[in-house]
């Protein structure tokens, strides 16, 4: 069975200052690794997504994030936080199959 | 980009009324459909997976007869909650799998209150 694990349920970061944000997920097979951001009460929106190809992945927003199969993660960055970026992040792995795994959100909060 | 709709976004009902929930994917077609709820400031939790054509298949503890899941088309699913009771007032969001990256993307959601 495949899993997803975001440390730290909350994050906050001054703004300007880098953002990170953990995932690590276990997998038997290749996943499909995705990160999706929601703002409050809305759906998800696609950030970015790692499928095949190359491991640094650039999505929406100036965010970035990096597969990396040896530490089984997929940690999402970004070089400088911005106040619109605050909302909940949720990192997803897929076995290329029909089956999905969510983590558990971590929220992050821009400090001005 | 792969866009899908909810409607309606809003929604207040009776207690042991029904209300339908439509998810559409708008430039894709849609084998196959999700249904999750959100409990506020939590992550998302599978209810169903919506396939065209066929019945759905549901999560272990999620009821088919309360929950009715219609996949009539490749880009519509709908569920309906039927005799909806206070415990149900939720944010239910659905996504579209979108081939042949299998990428979801996400409805904006709806919010039901049942009083």
């Amino acid at each position: 069975a495949q899993s997803v694990t975001q440390l730290g349920s909350h994050v906050s970061v001054s703004e300007g200052a880098l953002v990170l944000l953990r995932c690590n997920y276990s997998s038997s097979v290749p996943p499909y690794l995705f990160w999706y951001v929601q703002y409050p009460n809305q759906g998800l929106q696609l950030l970015l997504k790692y499928t095949t190809g190359a491991t640094l992945v650039k999505g929406i927003n100036g965010f970035e994030a990096e597969f990396k199969k040896s530490e089984t993660s997929f940690h999402l960055t970004k070089p400088s936080a911005h106040m619109s970026d605050a909302a909940e992040y949720f990192c997803a792995v897929s076995d290329t199959g029909n089956q999905f795994y969510f983590g558990t959100g971590t929220s992050l909060t821009v400090i001005p | 980009g792969a866009v899908v709709s909810q409607h309606p976004s809003w929604v207040i009902c009776k207690s042991g009324t029904s209300v339908k929930i439509e998810c559409r994917s708008l430039d894709f077609q849609a084998t196959t459909m999700f249904w999750y709820r959100q409990f506020p400031k939590q992550s998302l939790m599978l209810m169903a997976t919506s396939n065209e054509g066929s019945k759905a298949t549901y999560e272990q503890g999620v009821e088919k007869d309360k929950f009715l899941i219609n996949h009539a088309s490749l880009t519509l699913s709908t569920l309906t909650v039927t005799s909806a009771h206070p415990e149900d007032s939720s944010f239910y969001i659905c996504s579209a799998l979108q081939p042949p990256q299998e990428t979801q993307y996400f409805g904006p959601g709806t919010r039901l209150l049942v009083l």
